[in-house]
């Protein structure tokens, strides 16, 4: 079947730490993989995505790499900021029927 | 600002009653997904709705049900609510062509209190 893990949470860090959050998937064919963000009171917002193996999607400082062979999409910030507070959430989409699967997100606090 | 518009922001309302969530996708997109977001159970897919036909079922209980109108906007209704439905609803949607595009954009959501 088709499933997101991610590490848990919550995490906190200081400003300007280097941010890791980990996610592996399992899937059925090739999965598109993509990092969600969710601000306190706010919907989801795409953060980024992958489509393929090795691509490396990034936004806003922060980037992952699709890698298939750890079956694995890790979000990675070299820096992170108070803004940064957030819950981030990997998923996965398969084509067929274009299907979302979400992990349980990770909330983020980021400290000054 | 997503596109996806999801009506009302908020509502409040006792048990045993029946609520009506609505929300309009993005323009041109023909998926419409929803979720439930709860504390203790995280983020749950509920259903999905593809140019008006049912298109695929997640955790979705039977007293809840959804529905997509030609005009592809959709509602989510909740019956017999219990406490535990208090949740926030997100509503999705997407091209749901498979390819750069199939990327879920997210409506601000619906925070229902069931008291």
């Amino acid at each position: 079947g088709n499933s997101v893990t991610q590490m848990e949470g919550p995490v906190t860090l200081s400003e300007e730490a280097f941010l890791t959050i980990n996610c592996t998937y399992t899937a059925t064919g090739y999965p598109s993989l993509f990092w969600y963000v969710q601000y306190p009171g706010e919907g989801l917002q795409l953060l980024l995505k992958a489509t393929k193996a090795d691509d490396k999607g990034s936004n806003k400082g922060f980037e992952a790499t699709y890698r298939k062979e750890t079956t694995s999409f890790h979000l990675e910030k070299g820096s992170v900021q108070v803004s940064d507070s957030a819950v981030y959430f990997c998923a996965l989409s398969v084509r067929t029927g274009n299907q979302f699967y979400f992990g349980t997100g990770t909330s983020l606090t980021v400290i000054p | 600002d997503s596109g996806v518009t999801q009506t009302p922001k908020h509502l409040i309302t006792a048990t045993g009653q029946r609520v009506t969530l609505r929300c309009s996708p993005r323009s041109g997109d023909l998926s419409v997904y929803w979720y439930q977001q709860s504390l203790d159970q995280g983020l749950q897919f509920l259903i999905q709705y593809y140019n008006g036909e049912e298109r695929a079922k997640g955790n979705i209980l039977e007293r809840f049900s959804a529905q997509q109108f030609p005009d592809l906007h959709s509602e989510l209704n909740l019956s017999s609510l219990e406490l535990g439905d208090s949740a926030l609803y997100f509503c999705a949607s997407s091209v749901d062509r498979a390819g750069p595009e199939e990327t879920q954009y997210f409506g601000p959501g619906t925070r229902l209190l069931v008291l």
